[in-house]
């Protein structure tokens, strides 16, 4: 099972750029790195997944090594609603304790 | 559009008493089912997933057990519970396909204390 990395925490400025780190080194060829969100109590959020290519949607941008060994979920514009807890994982069968994001006024 | 139900959003139990949490999937048909753990300060963990009526795999040995009786529904089960029981289950679907690809989506969750 790909085993995956983050910072416990991290804080961003409101309106700035929240770059948020991952490493997977074990994660297979063929496995969809995927990244979501939990707000406190309630069930994580489905943010953005991403193969090889760099991804983007409403929600955020996912940058994915050529190696495939990490990756870095982007928010290009956080919001005081943005502050959350923020999961990568590989398999979805496990999702480490994720990075906690605080967005700060 | 789908829908997940959990219930009871939240539930205290003494040491050795039954467990049922149920969960419910509307507007989709041969869902993937998942129940999730998450004990405090720890991630969230896959305890056992189903790809079909009456189709559990366990991921995780304990003394919790998973059924699926009808095609959107997916119950959590326990005879005793156990002190180390206590957390936060999440169920969440899929759509029919392979079982760990496609993204997920969560249940509100049901909040366990057992004292």
């Amino acid at each position: 099972d790909a085993k995956t990395t983050q910072p416990p925490s991290m804080d961003c400025a409101e309106g700035r750029a929240a770059n948020l780190p991952c490493n997977h080194s074990t994660i297979s060829g063929n496995e969809y790195v995927y990244w979501y969100r939990q707000i406190h109590s309630q069930g994580p959020q489905y943010i953005i997944h991403g193969l090889k290519n760099n991804e983007t949607n409403e929600m955020a941008s996912l940058i994915i090594t050529e190696d495939r060994k990490s990756s870095t979920l982007i928010l290009p514009h956080a919001t005081l609603r943005d502050t959350a807890v923020y999961y990568c994982t590989g398999n979805q069968f496990y999702f480490g304790t994720g990075t906690s994001l605080t967005v700060i006024p | 559009s789908q829908t997940i139900h959990q219930w009871p959003a939240t539930l205290v139990q003494p040491v050795g008493s039954p467990l049922s949490l149920e969960c419910t999937v509307e507007g989709t048909s041969n869902p993937n089912l998942y129940w999730y753990r998450q004990a405090a300060g720890r991630g969230l963990q896959l305890l056992f997933y189903s790809v079909g009526i009456g189709q559990i795999s366990s991921e995780v040995p304990q003394n919790l057990s998973a059924s699926r009786p009808q095609d959107r529904q997916f119950i959590l089960s326990s005879k005793k519970l156990l002190l180390s029981d206590s957390g936060f289950y999440l169920c969440a679907w899929r759509g029919r396909g392979l079982v760990n690809t496609g993204e997920l989506f969560f249940g509100e969750g049901s909040r366990l204390t057992v004292l």
